[in-house]
């Protein structure tokens, strides 16, 4: 299994509060990825980083921040959670990023709710 | 928006029987992926493949890429309850060069 950490696995927030979860990996590839898994949508990319300091947005950005100021950490951020963000997140992790071949390794995933 | 779509959304089968599960889209893919995820874990890349046409193997499932590179199936033989999961496609290399994921096929294989 490659080695990827997410923190906290399991999550209960009220809405309007910051919410930050994180994601460890310990094969220093360069791309590190955050998803959403909701029903009837599959797995959507919120942001990105192709190395430290550097990130991108994905297709559900909106109400997200990302950072990583290590080559092993990125950490997702809800500024101001809302019930829309009861979701699944994972974090993934690739050496090459989105080009053919690349294979992306998942972590196990963090469940948050929103209440 | 590039969309994959999958079907079946959900299927449910008797240990041996064989199945398709499909993945279309109206964009063109330069690679397309499969994944298996089981409950509680994250997705496991299965298989790539990249050229039109493609067929690969891998024990009992045979995935295959659409000549036009915007469809791809998964046929599984004689299924075992070990092939039950969400199963994903993935496309990657299309108009927004991310990779984007299918809406997933839910597969139960009962004893």
């Amino acid at each position: 299994d490659a080695g990827i950490t997410q923190s906290p696995r399991h999550k209960v927030t009220e809405t309007g509060t910051p919410v930050t979860l994180r994601c460890h990996q310990t094969e220093n590839h360069r791309y590190m990825y955050w998803y959403r898994q909701d029903p009837g949508h599959g797995l959507r990319l919120i942001h990105y980083s192709y190395g430290v300091k550097d990130t991108d947005k994905g297709e559900v950005s909106d109400g997200y921040s990302v950072s990583r100021s290590k080559t092993e950490d990125f950490l997702l951020t809800l500024e101001s959670a809302t019930s829309s963000q009861t979701s699944v997140y994972f974090c993934a992790i690739s050496e090459i990023g989105f080009r053919v071949g690349n294979t992306i390794y998942f972590g196990e995933g963090s469940w948050l709710t929103v209440v | 928006t590039q969309l994959l779509e999958q079907s079946p959304q959900f299927l449910s089968i008797q240990e041996g029987e064989n199945l398709t599960v499909y993945c279309n889209s109206s964009s063109v893919f330069s690679s397309l992926q499969w994944y298996r995820q089981e409950p509680g874990e994250g997705p496991v890349l299965l298989v790539t493949v990249v050229t039109g046409g493609e067929v690969k193997k891998l024990k009992r499932l045979t995935f295959q890429f659409g000549d036009a590179r915007k469809d791809s199936s998964l046929h599984i033989t004689a299924a075992q309850p070990g092939d039950t999961g969400l199963y994903l496609c993935a496309g990657g290399g299309g108009a927004t060069n991310k990779l984007i994921f299918g809406t997933g096929t839910l597969l139960a294989v009962q004893p």
